[in-house]
């Protein structure tokens, strides 16, 4: 069955410092992969997706993803995080016939002074 | 840039009683979908609808639920009967494609 496990329920950086939040994933054949994040109270916004070929991906916000089959791994990075970043993050796979997107527990991301 | 709208935003609601929640999807978009986030947990798939049908829904998505797309731009929930447990935070989503969704705001239903 498919299951996306994000790890980490939330993490807290410190502006400006790098940000990885982790994502795994089980599906039998090659994932569509997303990331989605959620300020409070608001809808899902679509940072970043993967298809296919690069494994390198570029999203909204500065935001970048990297592929890692052999790892099964879609984690998300971001060089300098803002205070605005703080918000639940999502991953999610793609999956089935009506393409349903099976999304994670989310991690949320408290960002400090 | 195109959005999902759904109204309301926030539906309060007797118990046993019917709702229905609205969605305009972006025009041009083709598969339909809704989920719902209950607070403190993760976001979960209730339906999807493509080419005026369903193409497949979650055990959630029982007798209780229908979905409808009457006019070709609205796209609507029904819950028949209200549930405490019906309670939660129902998320439409539009896709063309083989890309990721759109989704929208959000209605947050209460049932009391």
């Amino acid at each position: 069955a498919q299951s996306v496990t994000q790890p980490d329920i939330h993490i807290t950086v410190s502006e400006g410092a790098s940000l990885e939040l982790r994502c795994n994933y089980s599906y039998g054949a090659t994932p569509y992969l997303f990331w989605y994040v959620q300020s409070p109270g608001q809808g899902l916004q679509l940072l970043l997706k993967y298809f296919s070929g690069d494994t390198l991906v570029q999203g909204i916000k500065g935001f970048e993803a990297e592929f890692k089959r052999s790892q099964s791994s879609f984690n998300l990075r971001k060089p300098s995080v803002h205070w605005s970043d703080a918000a639940e993050y999502f991953c999610a796979v793609g999956a089935g016939g009506g393409f349903k997107t099976i999304f994670g527990a989310g991690t949320r991301l408290f960002v400090k002074a | 840039e195109p959005e999902v709208t759904q109204t309301p935003s926030h539906q309060v609601t007797q118990m046993g009683q019917e709702v229905i929640l609205r969605c305009v999807p972006i025009s041009n978009h083709l598969y339909f979908y809704w989920y719902r986030q209950i607070l403190g947990q993760k976001v979960e798939f209730l339906v999807s609808f493509y080419n005026n049908e369903i193409s497949e829904k979650s055990e959630i998505f029982d007798d209780q639920f229908s979905v409808e797309r009457p006019d070709g731009s609205n796209f609507t929930l029904k819950i028949r009967s209200t549930k405490l447990e019906d309670s939660a935070m129902y998320f439409c989503a539009s896709r063309r494609d083989e890309g990721g969704y759109t989704f929208g705001s959000g209605t947050r239903l209460t049932v009391v």
